[in-house]
């Protein structure tokens, strides 16, 4: 079955600096990378998605990457606000599969 | 519009004792999903309803958990004779597609379970 693994476990940035969160994925069928931050006591909530036939996208300050080939996705956040602290999830699911495989986490703590 | 709603959103059980959890998809959403979530770690696939039929139920950690959608909307999740190890968030979430994996998925707040 699917892994993904996610690095780094926490990460601490000055507010206004950018946070790189990376992720890699083990099966080759897996074409769907949602990215979700979860704050406590709530649910994840989906910040950004890719799909394998795109390598980068963007919405305002989150970025995602993707490269098929290595089989690995980054997140990128610019200009890191207070209000970004939370837990980042990346994920991995298939057209085939109904679930989604997710990475185990970073606490992302923005300094003001 | 809603969103995703759990019920309860706290639990205490005795080990030994049933529980059940309770899951509003958002309306109209054909996909509904139950992962479990322990503390420190991503959320862990439980099991898999596109309407009222159970897909995939692979990560049920054992015969003592079910679940069922018997409408195609709400969905309850029965933990049996609970154990310690059973402590965790259980999360739900909905989609509105019914072709898998490949779309977003959208979570409700999830239910704490505690077992003493």
């Amino acid at each position: 079955g699917e892994n993904v693994e996610q690095h780094p476990s926490t990460l601490s940035v000055q507010e206004g600096d950018s946070a790189v969160i990376k992720c890699t994925y083990s099966d080759s069928a897996s074409n769907y990378f949602p990215w979700y931050k979860q704050e406590l006591g709530k649910g994840p909530q989906l910040i950004i998605d890719i799909r394998s036939n795109v390598g980068e996208k963007k919405d305002q300050r989150i970025a995602v990457t993707l490269n098929k080939t290595a089989k690995h996705f980054s997140l990128h956040i610019t200009e890191t606000q207070p209000e970004d602290s939370a837990v980042y999830f990346c994920a991995a699911s298939s057209t085939n599969a109904g679930k989604s495989t997710f990475g185990d986490g970073t606490t992302l703590t923005v300094k003001p | 519009g809603a969103g995703v709603s759990q019920s309860p959103r706290y639990k205490v059980a005795k080990r030994g004792q049933d529980v059940a959890l309770r899951c509003d998809p958002i309306s109209g959403h054909v996909s509904l999903f139950w992962y479990q979530q322990a503390l420190g770690q991503g959320p862990e696939f439980l099991t898999y309803f596109q309407n009222e039929a159970q897909l995939d139920k692979s990560g049920l950690p054992s015969d003592r958990f079910f679940a069922e959608r018997p409408e195609g909307s709400v969905s309850t999740l029965k933990i049996q004779r609970t154990q310690q190890e059973d402590s965790a968030v259980y999360l739900c979430a909905s989609s509105s597609y019914r072709t898998g994996g490949d779309y977003e998925q959208y979570f409700g707040p999830g239910t704490r379970l505690t077992v003493t």
